[in-house]
Parts: structure tokens; C-alpha cells; sequence
């Protein structure tokens, strides 16, 4: 049962555009989401996040969008960057047994073409 | 500052070994979660620890343990290891149970 899903296994955008991640979630008991960028032979790096009760935020380059009704979530890179090229996860975050458990999709990953 | 550091970086074991998995969390975090990366896919959770207890656990059997020490950092331990175990192990701290959770470089376990 996958509650998060990242339906584009990869994804190709040329330097200067927009890019733009997607993430779909089942489970209505997420109440926080984040996204994270992969380097090959590095952990995840936390990127930017967002709580059930925003529809946007925004850090720099990086923008997160969350439809809650449509329980899909989006991220934004403006403009993109040779060193953007890297694998994102989105997560959804349930705080059940007194734990924060995050649940991670797929992963997609971005190349950035100069 | 320093971050989340893992030990050590590879591994390699037999099926049917046990093994330990090492876990320094960042500077001022006192909860650690661990996490399984099989190849072409998400961090799977595995369980978490706080104030040296275990507080959350995913869909891993009891072979799967763990420990958290007074200065937060932690141990993984899994027994009687199987093929399937084979994977990337991270390791995560945040500065509370609910907090955004900063990540470790991993350790990749091949089991053979």
C-alpha cells in the first residue's frame, strides 16, 4: 500500500526553467509534508516543508504547494540550477504512537540540462 | 555544528550474521529515527527513539532493534540477517519527536 507516490520516476528541464515536482498522498491523516533532495552516496538533504494547514510556502528558489482536497502536493524550483540535478523524495509526516513517522515516495529524479 | 554522522559506511555480512549500525545525531537533537533505502526506492521507517525509548516502530520484525544512549546517539541492531536486508540504513535526528528530521549519509549493508 503506497500512501505517497511519486508518479515521474525522472524528469528533464532545461537550465533557467521551471521545474516542477508532484507527489500524491492517500492517507488524510498527513498532517505535515517535506520535501528532500538526494545526492548519489549522501543522506537526503531537507529542502523546505509544509503543514496541513498552508497552501503555500516559499524559500528562496523553492516554493511548496499542498491541495489538500486533491491530496497532492507540488514543488517549485525557480529559476533551475546545473546543481539542482539530484533525486527528490517527497514525505508525509503522521505523528501515531507517540512517534513522528515519515512516509517517502519513490523519489524523482531531476536533471537540469545547461 | 556538526550533523547526523553514521557508522560505518559499508558493510558487508553473511546471511544469517548480525550486525550493529552506529548513529551520532546533530548537536542539540534528542530524537533519532532510522530508516531502510532498498535500491530504487523511499527511506522506509523503521522505528524511532527519544529520551532513550522506543516511541514508534513501522512494519519491521523484532530481529530489527535499537538503542538510544544518554548522549542521543544510537545504535541499529539486526539479527539473523537475511538477502532482502540488503540496503542503505539511515539514520535521522531532529530536535523533538514531531520536528523536521535532518539525515545521515547512511550505511550500506550487503548481505550475502
Amino acid at each position: 500500500d503506497q500512501q505517497v507516490k511519486q508518479n515521474s520516476p525522472s524528469l528533464s528541464v532545461q537550465e533557467g526553467r521551471i521545474s516542477i515536482l508532484n507527489c500524491d498522498y492517500t492517507n488524510s491523516m498527513f498532517d505535515y509534508f517535506l520535501w528532500y533532495k538526494k545526492y548519489p552516496a549522501e543522506g537526503p538533504t531537507f529542502l523546505i516543508s509544509i503543514s496541513s494547514i498552508k497552501d503555500k510556502n516559499e524559500d528562496g528558489r523553492f516554493t511548496v504547494f499542498l491541495n489538500k482536497s486533491a491530496k497532492h502536493l507540488s514543488l517549485h524550483i525557480v529559476p533551475s540550477q546545473p546543481g539542482d540535478s539530484a533525486v527528490y523524495f517527497c514525505a508525509a509526516s503522521a505523528y501515531t504512537q507517540g512517534a513522528q513517522k515519515l512516509v517517502f515516495g519513490q523519489g524523482t529524479r531531476l536533471t537540469i540540462n545547461p | 555544528e556538526t550533523g547526523v554522522t553514521q557508522s560505518p559506511t559499508h558493510l558487508i555480512k553473511t546471511r544469517g550474521q548480525q550486525v550493529t549500525l552506529r548513529c551520532s545525531s546533530q548537536s542539540g537533537h534528542n530524537t533519532v529515527s532510522w530508516y531502510q533505502q532498498a535500491l530504487g526506492q523511499g527511506p522506509q521507517f523503521i522505528f524511532q527513539y527519544y529520551r532513550e525509548e522506543e516511541n514508534g516502530r513501522g512494519n519491521f520484525p523484532p530481529r530489527f532493534s535499537g538503542l538510544q544512549f544518554p548522549n542521543y546517539s544510537s545504535e541499529l541492531n539486526v539479527n539473523a540477517l537475511e538477502l532482502d536486508d540488503s540496503a542503505l540504513y539511515l539514520c535521522a535526528s531532529s530536535t523533538g519527536q514531531r520536528e523536521t528530521q535532518y539525515f545521515g549519509p547512511g550505511t550500506r549493508l550487503l548481505v550475502l
